[in-house]
């Protein structure tokens, strides 16, 4: 079956811009996960969904960042005035029970 | 919170040898134990996860080990061809129950060599 998407799959910004990434969870996956993943590192917790219900934010880095998902399903991470210590690959997981499935991720690069 | 810590950051095999990678984890009231593959370009992909109430798992040519007294675990994969080569990711929830975030280690790079 389909798994995780996440669009676009690389994203370059100018430093200052705002982006916003895009996640697909699996259907009927009721939560859903943010990491962010720096070069050579594993994956680092951002912020947790539990349908509609933003249960965790707390390592989200800044007040630049924020995440959505208005309708329980297709999620939106938003990071606003870009800096460039904000590249690095951003993953998408979703979850019905224990098991947590990644997305492709997207890989932002701030010029 | 969690803290987990994975060894050897980089390991290096012979096509048909055993590999091994360790890691330790610091909540003695962490469950859950996943092991991620990550190929380059691509996102980590679940390979065999293990809970609180079993010490060992095997699927095919892959086995984890679970050490709950030494708060450590291990993956094992037997018998390793040139598709293993990747990253290999632990990880444990920093919280309990289902749909916790995870803490992950600082992975594995494993080369198998022809």
């Amino acid at each position: 079956g389909a798994g995780v998407s996440q669009s676009p799959r690389y994203k370059v910004a100018k430093r200052g811009q705002d982006v916003a990434l895009r996640c697909d969870p699996i259907s009927g996956h009721v939560s859903l996960f943010w990491y962010q993943q720096a070069l050579g590192q594993g994956p680092e917790f951002l912020t947790y969904f539990q349908n509609e219900a933003q249960l965790d934010k707390s390592g989200l880095p800044s007040d630049r960042f924020f995440a959505e998902r208005p309708e329980g399903s297709v999620s939106t991470l938003k990071i606003q005035r870009t800096q460039q210590e904000d590249s690095a690959v951003y993953l998408c997981a979703s979850s019905s029970a224990w098991e947590q499935y990644f997305g492709p991720g997207t890989r932002l690069t701030v010029t | 919170g969690e803290n987990v810590e994975q060894h050897p950051s980089t390991l290096s095999v012979q096509e048909g040898d055993s590999a091994v990678i360790k890691c330790t984890y610091s909540d003695s009231a962490s469950n859950y134990f996943p092991w991620y593959k990550q190929e380059l370009g691509k996102g980590p992909q679940l390979i065999i996860d293990i809970r609180s109430n079993v010490g060992e798992k095997k699927d095919q040519r892959i086995a984890v080990t679970l050490n709950k007294t030494a708060k450590h675990f291990s993956l094992h994969i037997t018998e390793t061809q040139p598709e293993d080569s990747a990253v290999y990711f632990c990880a444990a929830p920093r919280d309990t129950g289902t749909a916790s975030k995870l803490t992950f280690g600082t992975g594995t790079r494993l080369q198998v060599t022809l």
